[in-house]
């Protein structure tokens, strides 16, 4: 079985400050990690993904996400946080060895708001 | 990426009533799966949709609540039947698309619905 923990609700962080937004998971083999954004009244936009190779990952919007497999973990990042990065974000895993099921599970969601 | 759109947007029903939901890919695609997205949570995987055969379902999904179709390697519908408030959710149609040597799950941007 696979499983992503998002343990913050909210992350609050200022404009112009770094913002970080966890993730950690678990599955069967080696992870397939995934970010996503909701903004409001919107479907899911794909911001980055972790398949193999490079623990540092950059993805849209200057996000970027760190794989770490020892602590399990797959953290977004962002140098300078803007208020229109304010909105859902998602953290998504699908395992090499879950085969069957081809779709991602999912995380509960951390809303980040930026404050000018 | 592939391009997703879904009909309706949004709708607002009565109990015992049902709704069709379709998704319309702009290319062909092996995989297509239908999620929920209930007020306030994460999503949850009703279904994968399969061409060609039945589709396949998570657990606490049944096809007589929430039939599915795919005719093609571009179309899907889902089907909320005999709706409850419990249903009040947005459902999201997602494809897989090839990305260099990865898959990478897209989200269509979803229909709100309302039951009263």
């Amino acid at each position: 079985a696979q499983s992503v923990a998002q343990p913050e609700d909210q992350v609050n962080v200022a404009e112009g400050n770094p913002l970080t937004v966890k993730c950690t998971y678990s599955v069967s083999g080696n992870p397939y990690l995934f970010w996503y954004v909701q903004y409001p009244n919107r479907g899911l936009q794909f911001l980055l993904k972790y398949i193999t190779g490079d623990n540092l990952v950059k993805g849209s919007y200057g996000f970027e996400a760190e794989f770490n497999k020892s602590q399990t973990s797959f953290h977004l990042k962002k140098p300078s946080a803007l208020v229109s990065d304010s909105a859902l974000y998602f953290c998504a895993v699908r395992g090499t060895l879950d085969t069957g099921r081809r779709a991602l599970t999912f995380g509960s969601g951390t809303r980040l708001q930026v404050q000018p | 990426s592939a391009v997703i759109s879904q009909k309706p947007s949004r709708d607002i029903c009565q109990r015992g009533t049902s709704l069709t939901i379709q998704c319309q890919v702009d290319s062909q695609v092996t995989m297509m799966f239908w999620y929920r997205q209930q007020p306030g949570q994460s999503l949850t995987l009703i279904a994968t949709a399969n061409q060609g055969s039945e589709a396949t379902y998570e657990s606490g999904f049944v096809i007589d609540k929430f039939p599915i179709s795919r005719p093609n390697l571009t179309f899907s519908t889902l089907t909320v039947s005999n709706m409850s408030p419990e249903d009040s959710s947005i459902y999201l149609c997602s494809v897989t698309s090839r990305q260099g040597a990865s898959d990478t799950q897209y989200f269509g941007p979803g229909t709100r619905l309302t039951v009263l």
